[in-house]
């Protein structure tokens, strides 16, 4: 049972546009939503998290809107640069350990 | 600092072969994690260590035998293993002391086994 759908699977965004990956998630008893970023060869990189207290949290050119009722959260990537190009994945946690979606590979075309 | 650090970086072991993976982190965190990734897959999660005791087995194969040494430290023992466990072996770290829920991930062990 896939406890957090990830979607689209894979994206590709001109250099400057707007990224958006989404994320869905059935156990109400997650408290916790982080999305890592990862590049080829190398370990996932905690990118930015959110409580379900919060509608939507910015760091940089990275926000992440929720939506509890929906839960739903998704991850807007502004100003996309080729650098940003990687494999997202979303997570939830709610027991101390993650529960991760299937992935998202972000291509940004320079 | 949020690093962690896992040595080697690639490892390519016979099926008859033992080999160990070792992560190690500094930051005072008292919960470790090992995972699988393969290829286009999210990391998959074996085993969690609280306050170096085993917490969570993820019922993985006794060919992978995980070790807490010390509160710094995280081992995974390989012995025996089949071309299908080639894959990132990923470790991570949580500070548990004050309930953060934050896992940092090591740049991984990528394994092949022949």
């Amino acid at each position: 049972q896939q406890q957090v759908k990830q979607s689209p699977q894979s994206l590709i965004v001109q250099k400057g546009g707007i990224s958006i990956i989404n994320c869905a998630y059935e156990n109400t008893a997650f408290d916790y939503f982080p999305w890592y970023q990862q590049f080829p060869g190398k370990g996932p990189a905690l990118l930015i998290a959110i409580r379900p207290d919060v509608s939507e949290k910015k760091e940089g050119r990275f926000t992440i809107s929720f939506n509890k009722s929906a839960k739903q959260f998704s991850l807007h990537i502004m100003d996309s640069q080729p650098g940003d190009s990687a494999t997202y994945f979303c997570a939830a946690s709610g027991y101390s350990t993650l529960t991760f979606g299937k992935g998202t590979m972000l291509l940004v075309s320079p | 600092d949020t690093e962690v650090t896992q040595t080697p970086k690639h490892l390519v072991m016979g099926m008859t072969n033992k080999k160990s993976l070792k992560c190690e982190q500094h930051m005072g965190h008292r919960a470790m994690y090992w995972y699988k990734q393969k290829a286009k897959k999210p990391p998959e999660l074996m085993f969690v260590y609280s306050y170096e005791k085993l917490s969570i087995n993820e019922s993985v194969p006794s060919r992978f035998s995980p070790e807490c040494p010390n509160s710094s430290l995280l081992n995974l023992h390989l012995h025996a293993l089949q071309p299908e466990d080639s894959a990132l072996y990923l470790c991570a770290s949580r500070d548990i002391r004050d309930s953060a829920e934050e896992q940092y991930f090591g740049p991984g062990t990528r394994l092949t086994v022949t």
